[in-house]
């Protein structure tokens, strides 16, 4: 069964470190992976998503995340961490099918 | 696009009644999904709608869950006779397939629901 665990289920960084927040996924198909961010008490988000193409994906905020087919990762990392930035991060992934499969979460905690 | 809309955000209800959410997706996406979310998890996908029609279930929609989408616009999800263990965040999604596949899903606010 496609899936994706998120290392991690708490960060903390300081404001203007560097954020990475990792995920890996199973399978032997490279698959649809996406990142989406969750503020308390909101739906998701889209941040990125990385279908074909490019394997360095660029998002909104400032995020990025590289599709590592070797490693089976898709890390989401940005260069500096706002305040704002403090939220759920969730790894999801499509393999066929249509619905999204998603990692349990890391929570951001961005320290002033 | 003004977005996928859900109907309550909130509701509170005892266990043993019945309960039905909205969701309005955006407009123009014939894909419409549900998914449920427990405190500190990701969401668990629930069923999806291409247009009118219910093409998949997930294992954790017992029967006392029923979904609709009638006209292949807006959705509601029922929950009948509801247990404590239905409280819960319920996420809806909409999306406008590609050929390409990996079309992204927009989500709604949710709905969250506590059974007492």
């Amino acid at each position: 069964a496609q899936s994706v665990t998120q290392l991690g289920s708490h960060v903390s960084v300081s404001e203007g470190a560097l954020v990475l927040l990792r995920c890996n996924y199973s399978s032997s198909v490279p698959p649809y992976l996406f990142w989406y961010v969750q503020y308390p008490n909101q739906g998701l988000q889209l941040l990125l998503k990385y279908t074909t193409g490019a394997t360095l994906v660029k998002g909104i905020n400032g995020f990025e995340a590289e599709f590592k087919k070797s490693e089976t990762s898709f890390h989401l990392t940005k260069p500096s961490a706002h305040m704002s930035d403090a939220a759920e991060y969730f790894c999801a992934v499509i393999r066929g099918g249509e619905k999204l499969t998603f990692g349990t979460g890391t929570r951001l905690t961005i320290i002033p | 696009d003004t977005g996928v809309s859900q109907d309550p955000r909130h509701k509170i209800t005892k266990r043993g009644q019945n309960v039905t959410f909205r969701c309005d997706p955006i407009s123009e996406h014939n894909r419409l999904y549900w998914y449920r979310q427990t405190l500190g998890q990701g969401p668990e996908f629930l069923t999806y709608f291409q247009n009118e029609a219910q093409l998949e279930k997930s294992r954790l929609l017992s029967d006392r869950f029923s979904a609709e989408r009638p006209k292949g616009s807006f959705s509601t999800l029922e929950i009948q006779r509801t247990e404590q263990g239905d409280s819960a965040m319920y996420l809806c999604a909409s999306s406008l397939p590609g050929l390409a596949g990996g079309e992204t899903q927009y989500f709604g606010p949710g709905t969250r629901l506590l059974v007492l």
